[in-house]
């Protein structure tokens, strides 16, 4: 079963717009990361943000974590048509020692 | 090459058939973990090694499911009797460590397998 959950499930934006996708879960974390998925091809990694971390950024990427209540939010800026792509958020938990992802967030970026 | 490579990148099996999926993570890489994805859906974890050692294997989602690692780098995924609902994209990832926090996993392209 998946831990998270993303919303929203699909989001549609111009090019040039932010886009905020959010991620929940429910146990206790050591980190959580986000993946993007271009159609057909594997996951690559964006950014890892570990539980004692509130915000980190990565280029356009501003990743937040509020452990308390178990979410965290992707915000992508100033974004391009090649961000089109499904969005997951992954937890690892240290006593699992697996990452379990969400669901994902289908975003498209409009030119 | 310098990424997480798997064969084959697609794979039509009839049902009952059995299948061998490849894994050839990043050399070094302690972790291994193999994912099954299907349409629309995020990966679900299937197993996890750490070198030659199957720490957990509590996603294989029946006994016609088995993995393995003999000598900690390449890694393969067989399913026995494959099954229709057996279709989707089987992910192999690995990361250089199996601990917090250095466990940004690196993902391979994939095998689709569609049963017919």
């Amino acid at each position: 079963s998946q831990q998270g959950e993303e919303d929203p499930q699909a989001l549609s934006i111009q090019e040039g717009e932010n886009a905020t996708m959010n991620c929940s879960y429910k146990t206790s974390i050591n980190n959580l990361q986000w993946y993007r998925q271009n159609s057909g091809r594997g996951l690559v990694h964006l950014i890892l943000i570990r539980s004692n971390e509130r915000e980190k950024h990565s280029g356009r990427l501003r990743v937040t974590l509020d452990t308390s209540k178990k979410s965290s939010s992707l915000l992508i800026t100033a974004s391009r048509a090649a961000d089109t792509a499904s969005y997951f958020c992954a937890t690892f938990s240290g006593s699992a020692r697996q990452l379990t992802f969400g669901s994902g967030t289908q975003l498209t970026v409009l030119p | 090459g310098a990424g997480v490579s798997q064969s084959p990148r697609y794979k039509v099996a009839k049902r009952g058939q059995d299948v061998a999926l490849r894994c050839d993570p990043i050399s070094g890489h302690v972790s291994l973990f193999w994912y099954q994805q299907a349409l629309g859906q995020g990966p679900e974890f299937l197993t996890y090694f750490q070198n030659e050692a199957q720490l957990d294997k509590s996603g294989l989602p029946s006994d016609r499911f088995f993995a393995e690692r003999p000598e900690g780098s390449v890694s393969t995924l067989k399913i026995q009797r494959t099954q229709q609902e057996d279709s989707a994209v089987y992910l192999c990832a690995s990361s250089l460590s199996g601990r917090a926090p250095n466990t940004e996993a690196f993902f391979g392209q994939g095998t689709r397998l569609t049963v017919v």
